[in-house]
Protein backbone atom coordinates (compact mmCIF):
# COMPACT_ATOMS: atom_id res chain seq x y z
CA UNK A 1 0.00 0.00 0.00
CA UNK A 2 0.72 3.48 -0.39
CA UNK A 3 3.35 5.05 2.54
CA UNK A 4 4.83 8.38 3.29
CA UNK A 5 7.46 8.46 5.73
CA UNK A 6 8.25 12.27 7.33
CA UNK A 7 11.72 11.80 8.69
CA UNK A 8 11.08 12.30 12.36
CA UNK A 9 8.38 13.28 14.70
CA UNK A 10 9.95 16.47 15.99
CA UNK A 11 13.11 18.04 15.42
CA UNK A 12 14.84 20.40 17.23
CA UNK A 13 16.94 23.66 16.09
CA UNK A 14 18.82 26.16 16.89
CA UNK A 15 17.86 30.01 15.72
CA UNK A 16 20.22 30.64 12.54
CA UNK A 17 20.53 27.07 11.34
CA UNK A 18 19.06 25.37 8.15
CA UNK A 19 15.91 22.83 8.95
CA UNK A 20 16.29 19.54 6.89
CA UNK A 21 13.00 17.61 6.51
CA UNK A 22 13.10 14.41 4.93
CA UNK A 23 9.97 12.87 3.08
CA UNK A 24 9.97 9.51 2.39
CA UNK A 25 7.44 7.44 0.11
CA UNK A 26 6.96 4.07 -1.50
CA UNK A 27 4.69 2.25 -3.62
CA UNK A 28 3.20 5.34 -5.80
CA UNK A 29 4.75 7.88 -8.50
CA UNK A 30 3.32 11.01 -7.49
CA UNK A 31 2.67 13.71 -10.13
CA UNK A 32 3.17 16.48 -7.84
CA UNK A 33 4.93 16.74 -4.42
CA UNK A 34 3.81 19.35 -2.24
CA UNK A 35 4.92 20.83 1.48
CA UNK A 36 2.22 22.46 3.89
CA UNK A 37 2.69 24.31 7.47
CA UNK A 38 0.71 23.60 10.07
CA UNK A 39 0.00 25.61 13.22
CA UNK A 40 -2.10 24.14 16.27
CA UNK A 41 -5.89 24.96 16.21
CA UNK A 42 -5.40 25.68 12.34
CA UNK A 43 -5.77 24.55 9.15
CA UNK A 44 -2.86 23.74 6.81
CA UNK A 45 -1.41 26.20 5.03
CA UNK A 46 0.28 25.88 1.03
CA UNK A 47 4.43 26.36 0.69
CA UNK A 48 5.73 24.79 -2.66
CA UNK A 49 5.26 22.53 -5.22
CA UNK A 50 7.62 20.57 -7.29
CA UNK A 51 6.19 18.51 -10.26
CA UNK A 52 7.94 15.06 -11.09
CA UNK A 53 10.09 16.38 -13.46
CA UNK A 54 11.86 19.23 -11.62
CA UNK A 55 15.14 18.59 -9.16
CA UNK A 56 14.49 21.90 -6.88
CA UNK A 57 12.26 24.40 -6.00
CA UNK A 58 13.13 27.63 -3.90
CA UNK A 59 10.53 30.36 -2.34
CA UNK A 60 12.61 32.93 -0.50
CA UNK A 61 14.02 31.28 2.31
CA UNK A 62 12.71 27.47 1.39
CA UNK A 63 13.94 25.11 -0.59
CA UNK A 64 12.52 21.81 -2.07
CA UNK A 65 13.99 19.36 -3.55
CA UNK A 66 12.77 15.73 -5.16
CA UNK A 67 14.38 12.81 -6.38
CA UNK A 68 12.06 10.10 -7.98
CA UNK A 69 14.47 7.77 -7.73
CA UNK A 70 15.26 7.33 -4.34
CA UNK A 71 11.32 8.39 -4.02
CA UNK A 72 12.05 11.46 -1.63
CA UNK A 73 11.84 14.58 -0.62
CA UNK A 74 13.82 16.86 1.40
CA UNK A 75 12.90 20.29 2.64
CA UNK A 76 15.00 23.04 3.95
CA UNK A 77 14.43 26.42 5.85
CA UNK A 78 17.49 28.29 5.94
CA UNK A 79 18.40 30.71 8.49
CA UNK A 80 15.51 29.51 10.59
CA UNK A 81 14.07 31.67 13.10
CA UNK A 82 11.45 31.41 16.16
CA UNK A 83 8.45 31.75 13.65
CA UNK A 84 8.95 29.04 12.05
CA UNK A 85 8.01 26.84 14.65
CA UNK A 86 5.15 24.65 13.50
CA UNK A 87 4.53 21.20 11.98
CA UNK A 88 5.25 20.80 7.82
CA UNK A 89 3.49 18.34 6.53
CA UNK A 90 4.48 16.46 3.28
CA UNK A 91 1.62 15.52 0.22
CA UNK A 92 1.78 13.78 -2.49
CA UNK A 93 -0.75 14.21 -5.36
CA UNK A 94 -1.30 11.64 -8.23
CA UNK A 95 -1.97 12.97 -11.63
CA UNK A 96 -5.04 14.88 -12.25
CA UNK A 97 -4.69 16.18 -8.54
CA UNK A 98 -7.72 15.13 -6.66
CA UNK A 99 -5.94 13.10 -4.50
CA UNK A 100 -4.20 13.47 -1.62
CA UNK A 101 -2.08 11.76 0.45
CA UNK A 102 -0.57 13.17 3.08
CA UNK A 103 2.71 12.22 5.93
CA UNK A 104 2.37 12.15 9.56
CA UNK A 105 4.30 15.66 9.64
CA UNK A 106 7.76 16.92 11.28
CA UNK A 107 7.27 19.06 14.19
CA UNK A 108 10.00 21.65 14.07
CA UNK A 109 10.76 23.69 17.17
CA UNK A 110 13.63 26.52 16.34
CA UNK A 111 15.34 27.75 19.43
CA UNK A 112 15.99 31.39 20.15
CA UNK B 1 -12.54 37.96 3.72
CA UNK B 2 -12.09 34.82 4.53
CA UNK B 3 -11.23 32.30 1.61
CA UNK B 4 -12.69 28.81 2.60
CA UNK B 5 -14.96 28.88 5.57
CA UNK B 6 -16.61 25.95 8.19
CA UNK B 7 -19.55 25.59 10.36
CA UNK B 8 -19.64 24.95 12.99
CA UNK B 9 -16.14 25.83 14.50
CA UNK B 10 -16.72 23.08 17.25
CA UNK B 11 -19.53 20.34 17.27
CA UNK B 12 -20.08 18.19 20.11
CA UNK B 13 -23.22 15.65 20.01
CA UNK B 14 -24.02 12.02 21.23
CA UNK B 15 -24.00 8.64 19.88
CA UNK B 16 -26.21 8.27 17.29
CA UNK B 17 -26.81 11.47 16.05
CA UNK B 18 -26.69 13.29 12.77
CA UNK B 19 -25.01 16.69 12.05
CA UNK B 20 -23.82 18.47 9.38
CA UNK B 21 -21.11 20.48 8.84
CA UNK B 22 -20.75 23.13 6.01
CA UNK B 23 -18.37 24.76 4.11
CA UNK B 24 -17.93 27.59 1.36
CA UNK B 25 -14.98 28.47 -0.79
CA UNK B 26 -14.68 32.59 -2.51
CA UNK B 27 -11.48 31.53 -4.96
CA UNK B 28 -13.55 30.56 -7.55
CA UNK B 29 -12.04 26.84 -7.24
CA UNK B 30 -13.02 24.16 -9.29
CA UNK B 31 -12.08 21.33 -6.57
CA UNK B 32 -13.11 20.77 -2.94
CA UNK B 33 -12.09 18.72 -0.81
CA UNK B 34 -13.24 16.96 2.77
CA UNK B 35 -10.34 15.58 5.12
CA UNK B 36 -10.30 14.32 8.65
CA UNK B 37 -7.78 14.82 11.19
CA UNK B 38 -7.51 12.44 13.36
CA UNK B 39 -6.35 12.00 17.07
CA UNK B 40 -2.49 11.60 16.25
CA UNK B 41 -2.72 14.85 14.00
CA UNK B 42 -2.85 12.52 10.60
CA UNK B 43 -4.43 14.10 7.90
CA UNK B 44 -6.49 11.94 5.31
CA UNK B 45 -8.61 12.32 2.75
CA UNK B 46 -12.13 11.37 2.38
CA UNK B 47 -13.63 12.73 -0.78
CA UNK B 48 -12.86 15.14 -3.75
CA UNK B 49 -15.33 17.04 -5.86
CA UNK B 50 -14.50 19.11 -9.07
CA UNK B 51 -16.87 20.88 -10.58
CA UNK B 52 -19.54 19.80 -8.33
CA UNK B 53 -18.86 15.63 -9.37
CA UNK B 54 -17.74 13.46 -7.05
CA UNK B 55 -14.38 12.34 -7.60
CA UNK B 56 -12.81 10.64 -5.13
CA UNK B 57 -14.69 8.52 -2.38
CA UNK B 58 -12.04 7.09 -0.42
CA UNK B 59 -13.73 4.25 1.43
CA UNK B 60 -15.71 6.06 3.32
CA UNK B 61 -18.42 4.77 5.30
CA UNK B 62 -21.69 5.63 3.57
CA UNK B 63 -23.21 7.51 7.09
CA UNK B 64 -20.61 10.45 5.61
CA UNK B 65 -22.85 12.02 2.57
CA UNK B 66 -21.18 14.94 0.93
CA UNK B 67 -23.21 17.47 -0.96
CA UNK B 68 -22.17 19.83 -3.25
CA UNK B 69 -25.10 22.14 -4.38
CA UNK B 70 -22.64 23.97 -6.54
CA UNK B 71 -18.89 24.90 -7.11
CA UNK B 72 -18.67 27.19 -3.67
CA UNK B 73 -19.93 25.03 -1.63
CA UNK B 74 -19.47 21.08 -0.32
CA UNK B 75 -21.44 20.19 2.81
CA UNK B 76 -20.55 16.99 5.02
CA UNK B 77 -23.71 15.23 6.65
CA UNK B 78 -22.78 12.53 8.92
CA UNK B 79 -25.72 9.73 10.28
CA UNK B 80 -25.75 7.41 12.94
CA UNK B 81 -22.70 9.31 14.65
CA UNK B 82 -19.66 7.02 16.48
CA UNK B 83 -17.34 7.44 18.92
CA UNK B 84 -14.57 6.90 16.29
CA UNK B 85 -16.06 10.01 13.98
CA UNK B 86 -14.45 12.28 16.95
CA UNK B 87 -11.90 14.28 14.93
CA UNK B 88 -11.16 17.59 13.33
CA UNK B 89 -12.42 17.83 9.70
CA UNK B 90 -10.82 20.17 7.47
CA UNK B 91 -12.63 21.44 4.53
CA UNK B 92 -10.08 22.77 1.44
CA UNK B 93 -10.44 23.89 -2.16
CA UNK B 94 -7.80 24.28 -5.05
CA UNK B 95 -7.92 24.83 -8.79
CA UNK B 96 -7.01 21.44 -10.78
CA UNK B 97 -8.30 22.79 -13.87
CA UNK B 98 -7.24 20.71 -17.56
CA UNK B 99 -4.72 18.97 -18.93
CA UNK B 100 -2.13 19.87 -15.59
CA UNK B 101 -2.72 23.71 -15.79
CA UNK B 102 -3.93 23.83 -12.26
CA UNK B 103 -2.48 25.27 -9.34
CA UNK B 104 -2.93 22.19 -7.03
CA UNK B 105 -2.71 25.05 -4.32
CA UNK B 106 -4.68 23.54 -1.39
CA UNK B 107 -6.36 26.08 0.49
CA UNK B 108 -7.60 24.44 3.69
CA UNK B 109 -10.59 26.15 6.41
CA UNK B 110 -10.48 26.68 9.83
CA UNK B 111 -11.42 22.96 10.62
CA UNK B 112 -14.34 21.81 12.45
CA UNK B 113 -13.44 19.66 15.92
CA UNK B 114 -15.93 16.88 16.70
CA UNK B 115 -16.41 15.27 19.41
CA UNK B 116 -18.77 12.60 20.03
CA UNK B 117 -19.66 11.61 23.36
Amino acid sequence: SQKIEQNSEALNIQEGKTATLTCNYTNYSPAYLQWYRQDPGRGPVFLLLIRENEKEKRKERLKVTFDTTLKQSLFHITASQPADSATYLCALLNTGGFKTIFGAGTRLFVKA
Amino acid sequence: DTAVSQTPKYLVTQMGNDKSIKCEQNLGHDTMYWYKQDSKKFLKIMFSYNNKELIINETVPNRFSPKSPDKAHLNLHINSLELGDSAVYFCASSQVGTGGVGSYEQYFGPGTRLTVT
